[in-house]
């Protein structure tokens, strides 16, 4: 089983539509959690941390459900310029350095 | 100004040869990584340097090697390159190791490398 699992999609959404996705993760030890966003054949980018109580930046909202081990994301009227791939990302702190460990994405394609 | 570097941004080579990648950023960041994503898009963490020394180093072959010359620049040499090395390898660096400075990696535009 793979430590970060996501839906590789693509979830396909009109404009203005809301669509959310979630990540499962399996390390019950994991500390820290992240959503990054790659758009095609560029690099990751910090979209935003994911706290305990839940945590909205604009029109993206990140939750963590510890107990059942997923943390979730959704956008609110999506923008043609969302479309993207989202990657979870898991942190556990090793001995020397934090390891982050990222899922292999969800893939979001908003249409007009 | 590109906070991380890497160059070259393509390379093409045959199996069996030697090359090196190199990666730079002006953020003054103590931290650096190497990560491969391969076909399938997952993002692995390969090596990370703090200061110049070693502290992370996952399972990878021998045949690759890193090296941090002074804590701005995190090289990667690769031996007698195999058809499964091919893949886009992404530098990143973070302003330390724990907490939220080693949350927000930073990460270079990749280096898609194809071995023939």
């Amino acid at each position: 089983r793979k430590e970060v699992e996501q839906d590789p999609g693509p979830f396909n959404v009109p404009e203005g539509a809301t669509v959310a996705f979630n990540c499962t993760y399996s390390n019950s030890a994991s500390q820290s959690f992240f959503w990054y966003r790659q758009d095609c054949r560029k690099e990751p980018k910090l979209l935003m941390s994911v706290y305990s109580s839940g945590n909205e930046d604009g029109r993206f909202t990140a939750q963590l459900n510890r107990a059942s081990q997923y943390i979730s994301l959704l956008i609110r009227d999506s923008k043609l310029s969302d479309s993207a791939t989202y990657l979870c990302v898991v942190n556990k702190i090793k001995a020397a350095g934090n390891k982050l460990t990222f899922g292999g994405g969800t893939r979001v394609l908003v249409k007009p | 100004d590109t906070a991380v570097s890497q160059t070259p941004k393509y390379l093409v080579t045959q199996m069996g040869n030697d090359k090196s990648i190199k990666c730079e950023q002006n953020l003054g960041h103590d931290t650096m990584y190497w990560y491969k994503q391969d076909s399938k898009k997952f993002l692995k963490i390969m090596f990370s340097y703090n200061n110049k020394e070693l502290i992370i180093n996952e399972t990878v072959p021998n045949r690759f090697s890193p090296k941090s010359p002074d804590k701005a620049h995190l090289n990667l040499h690769i031996n007698s390159l195999e058809l499964g090395d091919s893949a886009v390898y992404f530098c990143a660096s973070t302003a330390g190791t724990s907490g939220i400075n080693g949350y927000e990696q930073y990460f270079g535009p990749g280096t898609r490398l194809t071995v023939t």
